[in-house]
């Protein structure tokens, strides 16, 4: 079937440097990529999406960027601080009627 | 808005019982999803409805697991016979339309079976 794969499982990074963590999909058609971040204990939360008419987005620390020729989309994440860290998942889509498929997660840790 | 809401939040059943998880959407959003996760398969996609009508129920094991939409404010997911993989938290979410748009979890139901 459909799978997303995303690299790596766990990250640990030191406060205040970059983290990016990488994922890719398998069906060119995919158009929806979003980022959800989930915190110990509680629901995932949007974070940031991009859609597959853009290359790159970028909103308060976070920046996204896709590449669809290599079906490849990222997650960048600048001046990490400890409030960032959190598990990751990535997830593609092929449109509205069609589920979101998902990637593992990756823990993120930052060392204070 | 009190966002998504899940009862019961935690729920113990013995091998073999049946267990039925609620989700009561947002007011106003068109689709629910749920998705079952576990440490080992993280966020599985289990079924979807839109407008209470079943989209894609491609992830639901076909021989114990059940969900209904009866209303646009409830959701159901049934499980019978539990088994001890069937452990796990099972999240509600739902959103204003299809996959493309935001999706709100709830906080979750952990399901353990003994």
């Amino acid at each position: 079937g459909e799978q997303v794969e995303q690299l790596p499982s766990i990250l640990r990074v030191q406060e205040g440097s970059s983290a990016s963590i990488n994922c890719t999909y398998e069906n060119s058609a995919s158009n929806y990529f979003p980022w959800y971040k989930q915190e110990p204990g509680e629901n995932p939360k949007l974070i940031i999406d991009i859609r597959s008419n853009m290359e790159r987005k970028q909103t308060q620390g976070l920046i996204v960027l896709l590449d669809k020729k290599a079906k490849r989309f990222s997650l960048h994440i600048t001046d990490t601080q400890p409030g960032d860290s959190a598990m990751y998942f990535c997830a593609a889509s092929l449109g509205d009627n069609s589920k979101l498929i998902w990637g593992l997660g990756t823990s993120l840790v930052v060392n204070p | 808005n009190a966002g998504v809401i899940q009862t019961p939040r935690h729920k113990v059943t013995g091998k073999g019982q049946e267990a039925t998880l609620w989700c009561e959407p947002i007011s106003g959003h068109s689709a629910v999803f749920w998705y079952r996760q576990t440490i080992v398969q993280g966020l599985e996609f289990l079924t979807y409805f839109r407008n209470q009508a079943p989209i894609d129920d491609s992830g639901m094991p076909k021989e114990r697991f059940s969900a209904q939409m009866p209303n646009q404010s409830h959701s159901t997911l049934k499980i019978q016979s539990t088994q001890p993989q069937d452990s796990a938290v099972y999240l509600c979410a739902s959103s204003l339309g299809g996959t493309g748009n935001t999706l709100y979890f709830g906080e979750g139901s952990r399901l353990i079976v003994v």
